[in-house]
């Protein structure tokens, strides 16, 4: 148990759907992050936020719509997804962006588009 | 841009074998550098990191990893694998305020 905990794990969605995926972290970090998770590729960086502003936006389709209302919580809105958005969606945080510190991560959502 | 290499993708070893995986970033600068452990079915979790002094640094579970400057590398190794570290391994860089993450290897370490 690392602190960060994503819902729901397994997510299956159809193209036309509409879901969120949630992430909570009770480690009293500022900062928190959304990478995609492919396999035989690095882990993509997707979104950072910090002190629940954004700060990175890595070029990530407008399909993929992050929301921080606070510190502990990040959620990423999906809509109108493609099958090769099909991957495993980690969430992490740490102390605070720039801190030189660790990253945490949570089990992740995996994610299947039809 | 800045990267992180991992040449070995999936690497096969007995138990009792001794392992080292190879990494190597692409920054210049000062540089945090993290090894993350991805057991079957978990989460990643952090098994050593170096941020600066002896480059020579113990994790958890007998691992260490030695951070060579010169060659721009940061090597996992461990003397005697056992049959519970198959996993996944990623190595990390930490430069200014984004991390780059390697493409990962699989390790398989057979009983």
């Amino acid at each position: 148990e690392t602190g960060v905990t994503q819902t729901p794990r397994h997510l299956v969605m159809g193209m036309t759907n509409k879901k969120s995926l949630k992430c909570e972290q009770h480690l009293g970090h500022n900062a928190m992050y959304w990478y995609k998770q492919s396999a035989k590729k690095p882990l993509e960086l997707m979104f950072v936020y910090n002190f629940k502003e954004q700060t990175e936006n890595n070029s990530v389709p407008s399909r993929f719509s992050p929301e921080c209302p606070n510190s502990s919580h990040l959620f990423l809105h999906l809509h109108t997804l493609q099958p090769e958005d099909s991957a495993l969606y980690l969430c992490a945080s740490s102390q605070g962006e720039g801190s030189g510190g660790e990253q945490f991560f949570g089990p992740g959502t995996r994610l299947t588009v039809l | 841009a800045q990267s992180v290499s991992q040449h070995n993708h999936h690497v096969i070893l007995s138990e009792a074998a001794s392992l080292e995986l190879g990494c190597n970033y692409s920054y210049g600068g000062t540089v945090n550098l993290f090894w993350y452990v991805q057991y079957p079915g978990q989460h990643l979790q952090l098994l050593l990191k170096y941020f600066s002094g002896d480059p020579l640094v113990k994790g958890i579970k007998g691992f260490e990893a030695e951070f060579i400057k010169s060659k721009f590398s940061f090597n996992l190794r461990k003397p005697s694998v056992q049959w519970s570290d198959t996993a996944e391994y990623f190595c990390a860089a930490l430069t200014g305020n984004q991390f780059y993450f390697g493409t990962g290897t699989s390790l398989t370490v057979i009983p």
